[in-house]
């Protein structure tokens, strides 16, 4: 089976606190990417990072970085310093050897002041 | 447009009337896809495109939608006797393929939201 799962469907911090967003994903590719994706109110999809399947390093963007373990099936998220900005809901996806995209299910993250 | 452009970007409906809903994907992408998103949930994959091709059609719910990419650039996704669980809104991305990889991301537009009456 192909598929993401995240656990949080909900979480609520106060600004300036870290958060980590969950994310476990099933294939049995070998070759595989996998994103996360921001959707604010608005409602367009936002592109924020994209990782393939052989490098593990894990990413810092500025306050966000991303933890991507292999022997967990995990790509992890995470804000640090949390702002309301950062309110929204975030869509861990998996892209296979065909090219489709699977996303799951989402985590609204709501930063309150 | 420097961005994916979806039309409408509002549709209502009656019960059993057939839609039409259009993608312009970013000039030079050649893969296109579409999504369906209900309320609260992740967006749900219905259909994908490499050229004028469907490379994966699965997601698909049942033969009352159709898409097509007749010239490899603009889609269109037909739902035909529509009903009220088709309301959603409908999500269409497109990417680059680099040396015939399909790894890049997905760019998407604002979507159409349909509502079935």
């Amino acid at each position: 089976a192909q598929k993401v799962t995240q656990a949080q469907t909900e979480i609520s911090v106060v600004e300036k606190e870290d958060v980590t967003l969950d994310c476990v994903y099933e294939t049995r590719d070998t070759t595989y990417y996998l994103f996360w994706y921001k959707q604010p109110p608005s409602g367009e999809l936002v592109f924020l990072i994209r990782r393939n399947s052989f490098d593990e390093q894990n990413e810092i963007s500025g306050r966000y970085s991303w933890n991507f373990q292999k022997s967990t099936s995990s790509f992890n998220f995470t804000i640090t310093a949390s702002q309301v900005v950062d309110s929204a809901v975030y869509f861990c996806a998996l892209k296979v050897e065909t090219g489709k995209l699977i996303f799951g299910q989402g985590t609204t993250l709501q930063v309150k002041p | 447009g420097a961005g994916v452009s979806q039309t409408p970007s509002n549709k209502v409906t009656e019960k059993g009337k057939y839609v039409e809903l259009r993608c312009d994907p970013i000039s030079g992408h050649t893969a296109l896809y579409w999504y369906r998103q209900s309320l609260g949930q992740g967006p749900e994959f219905l259909i994908y495109f490499q050229g004028t091709g469907a490379a994966d059609d699965s997601g698909l719910p049942n033969d009352r939608f159709f898409a097509v990419r007749p010239e490899g650039s603009v889609s269109t996704l037909k739902i035909q006797r529509t009903e009220r669980g088709d309301s959603a809104v409908y999500l269409c991305a497109s990417s680059l393929i680099s040396g015939g990889s399909n790894t890049g991301e997905l760019f998407f537009g604002e979507g159409s939201r349909l509502t079935v009456l």
